[in-house]
């Protein structure tokens, strides 16, 4: 039972780039979440799904983009990367059962 | 939106000591999360403890819903009780929870 996984662990980009944030859950939960950590903050909500196919917008969605591939995994995608985006983008996930969330390790994303 | 406040920002301890942080919520909750950051980056949480209290080893934790704050009790610190201390409230069950910018806990031997 590997809980909430996240790749990468660390990515670089240029401005301008693309890319995906993969999530993946075992624990066969309903709702999963993005997050993101700037330094001496806590974490804001980007988009959450409450479940599969399903998904609707957090607190900071603007330049970000999710699908809910199905009940286990839950993508992140920056279209056009800018440093503001530059933080630890965090994923979570919650059973139907419990509004105890978990958290995956985090992706460490620097954009230049 | 719900603020949320958390003191102190900064805390150091000597191994042994005991702790209190405290979590202040502007407007009614139904969902209130206690979770430690270690120095890895690695949240994990702590409690579930929208009212009332509970205890899990050295630490504890009490909701007072009706005057909107939280407290966390660390008892007896240890080195590997260092990191982040994150508050987080939500309005709505399980979604969208709103966290403080936390309390960062340094314990030294």
């Amino acid at each position: 039972n590997a809980g909430v996984t996240q790749t990468p662990k660390f990515q670089v980009l240029k401005t301008g780039q693309s890319m995906t944030l993969q999530c993946a859950q075992d624990m066969n939960h309903n709702s999963m979440y993005w997050y993101r950590q700037d330094p001496g903050m806590g974490l804001r909500l980007i988009y959450y799904s409450a479940s599969e196919g399903t998904t609707d917008k957090g607190e900071v969605p603007n330049g970000y983009n999710v699908s809910r591939l199905n009940k286990r995994e839950f993508s992140l995608r920056l279209e056009s990367a800018a440093p503001s985006q530059t933080s630890v983008y965090f994923c979570a996930s919650k059973s139907q059962f419990t509004d105890t969330q978990y958290f995956g390790p985090g992706t460490r994303l620097t954009v230049l | 939106g719900i603020q949320v406040e958390q003191s102190p920002p900064d805390l150091i301890l000597q191994e042994g000591a005991n702790s209190t942080l405290r979590c202040n919520f502007s407007d009614s909750v139904n969902n209130l999360q206690w979770f430690h950051q270690n120095p890895w980056g690695q949240l994990i949480n702590l409690f579930y403890i929208p009212s009332g209290t509970k205890q899990n080893g050295r630490l504890s934790a009490t909701t007072v819903a009706t005057e909107r704050y939280s407290l966390l009790y660390i008892s007896s610190s240890q080195t590997t009780d260092s990191g982040v201390y994150f508050c987080a409230v939500s309005m709505e069950y399980g979604n969208k929870l709103v966290f403080g910018a936390g309390t960062i806990l340094r314990v030294k031997s």
